[in-house]
Formats: C-alpha cells, structure tokens, sequence
C-alpha cells in the first residue's frame, strides 16, 4: 500500500525554469492538498482540490499552478521558478476522519 | 486571526526522560486538534486527534489533552526513545472549512 507517492526527492532548478511536482494517491482521498514548509513557519497552503475537476487557491498561490488530473493525482507546477520558491514540498490526501496523510517530500532549490 | 502557537521551539532531553509540549491556539469555530510527528525528510503522521468533547486521549507513550476552556493542548511523551527524535507540529482544524491551520513544531532531540 503506497500511499501518497510524491517525485521527485530532490530537484534543482535554475531561475526561471519550469518544472512540475506529481503527485499520486491510492487512498481514495477526495480532497488533496500542496503545502511548502519553510524553516520557522508551518506548512502553508499553496492549492488545494476538493475533487476531481476543482481546485482552490490556499494561502501562498503565486507562482504556481495546479491540475486534478483524476481523482489520484494532482500535480504542481511552477512556471518561473524563483528563489524564493526553495522550499520542501508535501502533497497530501484527507482521510474520511479529517486526517491528513502526507508524502515524503519534495525538496527544492531555485538558484 | 486563527493561529497556533508551540512551545517550546526546540528541546532535548535524556532517553528514558518524560517531556511535554505545548500548543496554544486561536482558531474559531474550533472542530478538533491533531498532533503530528515529522520525522527529518518524511512527511508529517497523525499521532492523535482530539475533539471538544475530548480531555485527555493515548496513543502508546504519546497521551494529548485538550482544555477547550483555555484553548490549550499539551502532547506528553513518556519514557522517551531514540525514534522520538523527531518535530511534533498541532494542527487544529475549524468547523465547516477545509482548512488546517499549523503550529511551526517543536523540534525534540533525544539524546542516548
């Protein structure tokens, strides 16, 4: 059982390049999240998806975009990576109860 | 504003030590608290959740309480273990929203 299965581990990325971050569930989850978490702040929201087709702009959007490609995966996409977007990247899906099941992890550097 | 708020930032203590971390929060309508373990370079793990109704709730070495009155969560960890050197980080949810609103973790490092 996989889980969230986020890729890749680790990337580098000069400014003003473009990448995306996938993601992928199989936990049946409706709702899935992209949060980046900085040193000395919580996770932020950047999109979140409440279901196949919709997505809703978190608290940190610029810069990014997202797709809900199905109901397993929902990807991230920076267009122009800048610097200020290095940071460690979760993707996450809501259990029934509310709980959030996270994965492992994308950590970015924008040089 | 809702906000969460974690003492103490970071702490280290003695393997086989008792410790206790604290989250304060502002978040209204409150629906339920969760405590997480984030291991270094893994995504955080549900420990616990706590409702209003709930005081005081175990899971293993971990037991969490709730003071809805002072709006005031601690996470207790006894008899600690190497593994639990890890960032512990509340999370508290509101009522009728998707969003989660996250503490910034208190870092624990247990020492052999």
């Amino acid at each position: 059982n996989a889980g969230v299965t986020q890729t890749p581990k680790f990337q580098v990325l000069k400014t003003g390049q473009s990448m995306t971050l996938q993601c992928a569930q199989d936990m049946n989850h409706n709702s899935m999240y992209w949060y980046r978490q900085d040193p000395g702040m919580g996770l932020r929201l950047i999109y979140y998806s409440a279901s196949e087709g919709t997505t809703d702009k978190g608290e940190v959007p610029n810069g990014y975009n997202v797709s809900r490609l199905n109901k397993r995966e929902f990807s991230l996409r920076l267009e122009s990576a800048a610097p200020s977007q290095t940071s460690v990247y979760f993707c996450a899906g809501r259990g029934g109860t509310g709980k959030l099941f996270f994965g492992s992890g994308t950590q970015l550097s924008v040089l | 504003k809702n906000q969460v708020e974690q003492s103490p930032q970071s702490l280290i203590i003695l393997e086989g030590k008792n410790c206790t971390l604290q989250c304060n929060y502002t978040v209204s309508p409150f629906s339920n608290l969760r405590w997480y373990k984030q291991d270094t370079g893994r995504g955080p793990v549900s420990l616990t959740i706590m409702t209003f109704s709930e005081n005081t709730k175990s899971n293993g070495r971990y037991t969490a309480t709730l003071d809805a009155d002072t709006k005031q969560s601690s996470l207790h960890i006894t008899a600690s273990q190497l593994s639990d050197s890890a960032s512990y980080i509340c999370v508290v949810s509101a009522t009728g929203t998707y969003k989660y609103i996250f503490g910034t973790g208190t870092r624990l490092k247990v020492l052999a």
